[in-house]
């Protein structure tokens, strides 16, 4: 079964730099998350989109930004990049579409690894 | 708002001992509640989740869990580790399973031949 899909899986910017993260959700799934994990953490949420349109904000950064576009994929765009920001940044997805099952789980993606130097 | 705890950020045990995962949530809505596994540097993978219905949930790989409100605990269990369990377990709560997820602060679990 198609699964989640994340790009670049390894990313290493500079101080200041910007960054795009990629997620691609499973086909018929029309909402995206955006995690967080640091180093030995918990995955912290970040924002999430249903149709589009932004649905929940975390505590996500003023440096950072995110859309989800018409064909459903997601873009985590990431600017003037601090050391703290290096984590594993999670995208998940799931479905409000009726007849799909497990509706209600959110599937996860194999992460991103932002090194920021 | 809502939160879980997870007793013990390590857990060892012997391949073919019982496994118990703790975690007790706080929910002002009836939670969902999710059991979440990674293993080094990969993703989180659904292990099983409780939403209404049948307290007692199975899960893959021989999980298994049961959602006790009177307790506020959805304990994870499985009765003989196996090397392959080896990995760190988050427990997740969200008060529907379209909200985002609020996670634990995961518990590693060691097996030892």
């Amino acid at each position: 079964a198609a699964g989640v899909i994340q790009s670049p899986r390894h990313l290493i910017k500079e101080k200041r730099e910007t960054a795009t993260l990629k997620c691609y959700p499973i086909p018929r799934h029309d909402t995206v998350y955006w995690y967080q994990q640091g180093p030995g953490q918990d995955p912290q949420f970040l924002i999430s989109f249903y149709e589009k349109m932004q649905s929940d904000k975390g505590s996500i950064p003023d440096r950072f930004s995110a859309q989800q576009f018409s064909d459903y994929h997601s873009e985590l765009n990431m600017s003037s990049l601090e050391l703290g920001d290096s984590a594993l940044y999670f995208c998940a997805s799931s479905s409000l579409l009726a007849g799909l099952r497990n509706t209600d789980t959110q599937y996860f993606g194999p992460g991103t690894r932002l090194t920021v130097l | 708002a809502q939160s879980v705890t997870q007793l013990g950020s390590h857990v060892s045990v012997s391949e073919g001992a019982l496994v118990l995962l703790r975690c007790n949530y706080s929910s002002s809505v009836p939670p969902y509640l999710f059991w979440y596994v990674q293993y080094p540097n990969q993703g989180l993978q659904l292990l099983l989740k409780y939403t209404t219905g049948a307290t007692l949930v199975k899960g893959i790989n021989g999980f298994e869990a049961e959602f006790k409100k009177s307790e506020t605990s959805f304990h994870l269990t499985k009765p003989s580790a196996h090397m392959s369990d080896a990995a760190e377990y988050f427990c997740a709560v969200s008060g529907t399973g379209f909200q985002k997820l609020v996670f634990g602060t995961g518990t590693r679990l060691l097996v030892s031949p």
